[in-house]
């Protein structure tokens, strides 16, 4: 069974880098077949994918987020991480670490952490 | 970037059937996936590549996409699946999601 697990800080001040890295179990994330995804919800909104890790391939990054987003790997210890730089309250939010299998669909998640943008 | 778009709500009696529709240009042409996410949980994958249900999913939910527009269809909806329910395509290397449907099972 595939497990993916968020950590990092729940806080972050304004004008700071968020930093957060999802730990898989049950399946390696150089594996080819998959690619490792960061997806984020506002309380009371939408969800919104930031970017994805993608195991041989260039890294894809939403547009709007693109000049603030690194999303990189560790495969010695199973894991990828995000960062966002600069952030405001509006990067309130949960965020979610999510497997995607090709062609399209995001098939396992995380549980989400919650990180909030404050003084 | 591609934009979806979603009711922000449906209602729907246990005995009816829910249609949650999805809209965007040229949708039919692009693979979608449908989530559910109940309140605190994280989202579940219920639909892919349109119409494939992943194991575990009841056989009442199914998708369909045609034109411009993706639907996922609940026969026969329980309470379990009042929830929020978000679709979700890719283009140009880039995932969009709908803006989400509240399904209300009356």
């Amino acid at each position: 069974q595939v497990l993916l697990q968020e950590s990092g800080p729940g806080l972050v001040k304004p004008s700071q880098t968020l930093a957060l890295t999802c730990t898989v179990s049950g399946g390696s994330i150089t594996s080819g077949t998959y690619y490792w995804n960061w997806i984020r919800q506002p309380a009371g909104k939408g969800l919104e994918w930031i970017g994805r890790y993608y195991p041989n391939r260039n890294n894809n990054y939403n547009p709007s987020l693109k000049s603030r987003v690194t999303i990189s790997e560790d495969s010695s210890k199973n894991q990828f991480s995000l960062m966002l730089t600069s952030v405001t309250a509006a990067d309130t939010a949960m965020y979610f670490c999510a497997r995607g299998r090709e062609p399209t669909a995001f098939d396992y998640w995380g549980q989400g952490i919650l990180v909030t943008v404050t003084s | 970037s591609y934009e979806l778009t979603q009711p922000p709500s449906v209602s729907v009696s246990p005995g009816q059937t829910a249609n949650i529709t999805c809209s965007g240009d040229f949708l039919g042409d692009k693979y979608v996936c449908w989530y559910q996410q109940r309140p605190g949980q994280s989202p579940v994958l219920v639909i892919y590549q349109d119409t494939k249900r992943p194991s575990g999913i009841p056989e009442r939910f199914s998708g369909s996409n045609s034109g411009n527009t993706a639907t996922l269809t609940i026969t026969g909806p329980q309470a379990m699946d009042e929830a929020d329910y978000y679709c979700q395509a890719w283009d140009d290397s880039t995932a969009s999601f709908g803006g989400g449907t509240k399904l209300t099972v009356l």
